[in-house]
């Protein structure tokens, strides 16, 4: 089983409408993060979040919100999608270990989201 | 912030030497990393080197890190087409910031 899942893997929607993209993980990892991947805009960091009780704001937050229900789960929301919010959206989590200064991130396989 | 910078592009023929390149910005990165991402797929974690060390070498994969310069580099030998992908190098700072990705196409 994948150690990074998440859900839908494609979705379609229109204008204006609320969606949620979900993501799951049984590494038993502190840290989870959700990007975008635009062609040659490379990843970019939406949200982040440390543990349970930390949400972090990453470089294109505007527009999204998450929510951390769990160490194991992290959802982003898209509030009221546009058209330019059509991208391929990553889950990772990563294994941060402070003393050595090393982090590993682990992907999910991407959501791909075409808002009409 | 930290900024990471790669070429989108390159090309190869099927057995030659293939090199990625990768500059940045943030000199307090204690590891440098290098993902895949094949079609389809989410990033894997390739190969990484730590800050002090200025040369890696996994089979046919070979790290170099020029830190005065800021510069990494992806060295894959004998480059076949199952390496065709995205190649992304990332610097864990402040924050983990990846750049933008470079596209390998390999020719037969």
């Amino acid at each position: 089983d994948a150690d990074v899942t998440q859900t839908p893997r494609n979705r379609i929607t229109k204008t204006g409408k609320r969606i949620m993209l979900e993501c799951s993980q049984t590494k038993g990892h502190d840290r989870m993060y959700w990007y975008r991947q635009d062609p040659g805009l490379g990843l970019r960091l939406i949200y982040y979040s440390f543990d349970v009780k930390d949400i972090n704001k990453g470089e294109i937050s505007d527009g999204y919100s998450v929510s951390r229900q769990a160490q194991a789960k992290f959802s982003l929301s898209l509030e009221s999608a546009i058209p330019n919010q059509t991208a391929l959206y990553f889950c990772a989590t990563s294994d941060f270990n402070g003393l050595a200064g090393k982090e590993t991130q682990y992907f999910g396989p991407g959501t791909r989201l075409l808002v009409l | 912030g930290e900024d990471v910078e790669q070429s989108l592009f390159l090309s190869v023929r099927e057995g030659d030497s293939s090199v990625i390149n990768c500059t940045y910005t943030d000199s307090s990165s204690t590891y440098l990393y290098w993902y895949k991402q094949e079609p389809g797929a989410g990033l894997q974690l390739l190969t990484y080197i730590f800050s002090n060390m200025d040369m890696k070498q996994d089979q046919r994969l070979t790290v170099l890190l020029n830190k005065k310069d800021k510069h990494l580099s992806l060295r894959i030998a004998d480059t076949q087409t199952g390496d065709s992908a995205i190649y992304f190098c990332a610097g864990g700072g402040q924050n983990f910031v990846f750049g933008p990705g470079t596209r390998l196409s390999v020719l037969p």
